[in-house]
């Protein structure tokens, strides 16, 4: 069965430390999507990035990196250098190809970022 | 840039009533969804639509939900009867394509507060 894990419920950290948003995921299809969504207090969905299960190759995004590694199921999200407009919860979103492509969401985390 | 409208922003209802939420998805898209989200809680798969029938739905989307896309532009969710649990954030989603670069394009969601 298809699942987003996002461990990390609420991180807080000081403006221009670098943070890490982990996201675990499972699922049985070999081709699958990965996502990353900003929801600002506002409280729309922001896209932030799309992978694909077979392009391993980590991306830079200004402030912005993400490592997926498929050996440990993960989609971790660096935000380098926080500033306090990154303050938000993110979700990490799985979208398996065998299906609709519906999202599954994580729990998401809130990221506080603190002046 | 084009955008998902949802009208209204906030809606609150009476326990039992029916609430149609309402969405304009952009025009020349052809895949729809609807998610919501409990406050403080994840986003949750309702139920996709192409073609002018369901796709998918979730276990969530019980007799009570209903979609419609009736006039060609709207797209909207009916829930026949209210709960209190159905309080939520509900979010349309379309995409032109079953999966695109940048994901689908979420509306800004209606708020539904049931008393």
């Amino acid at each position: 069965a298809q699942k987003v894990t996002q461990a990390q419920t609420e991180i807080s950290v000081v403006e221009k430390e670098d943070v890490t948003l982990d996201c675990v995921y499972e699922t049985r299809d070999t081709t699958y999507y990965l996502f990353w969504y900003k929801q600002p207090p506002s409280g729309e969905l922001v896209f932030l990035i799309r992978r694909n299960s077979f392009d391993e190759q980590n991306e830079i995004s200004g402030r912005y990196s993400w490592n997926f590694q498929k050996s440990t199921s993960s989609f971790n999200f660096t935000i380098t250098a926080s500033q306090v407009v990154d303050s938000a919860v993110y979700f990490c979103a799985l979208s398996e190809a065998s299906g609709t492509y519906k999202y599954i969401f994580g729990t998401g985390t809130r990221l506080k970022v603190l002046a | 840039e084009p955008e998902v409208t949802q009208t209204p922003s906030h809606q609150v209802t009476q326990m039992g009533q029916e609430v149609i939420l309402r969405c304009v998805p952009i025009s020349n898209h052809l895949y729809f969804y609807w998610y919501r989200q409990i406050l403080g809680q994840k986003v949750e798969f309702l139920v996709s639509f192409y073609n002018n029938e369901i796709s998918e739905k979730s276990e969530i989307f019980d007799d009570q939900f209903s979609v419609e896309r009736p006039d060609g532009s709207n797209f909207t969710l009916k829930i026949r009867s209210t709960k209190l649990e159905d309080s939520a954030m509900y979010f349309c989603a379309s995409s032109e394509r079953r999966l695109t670069n940048y994901g689908y394009t979420f509306g800004s969601g209606t708020r539904l507060t049931v008393v």
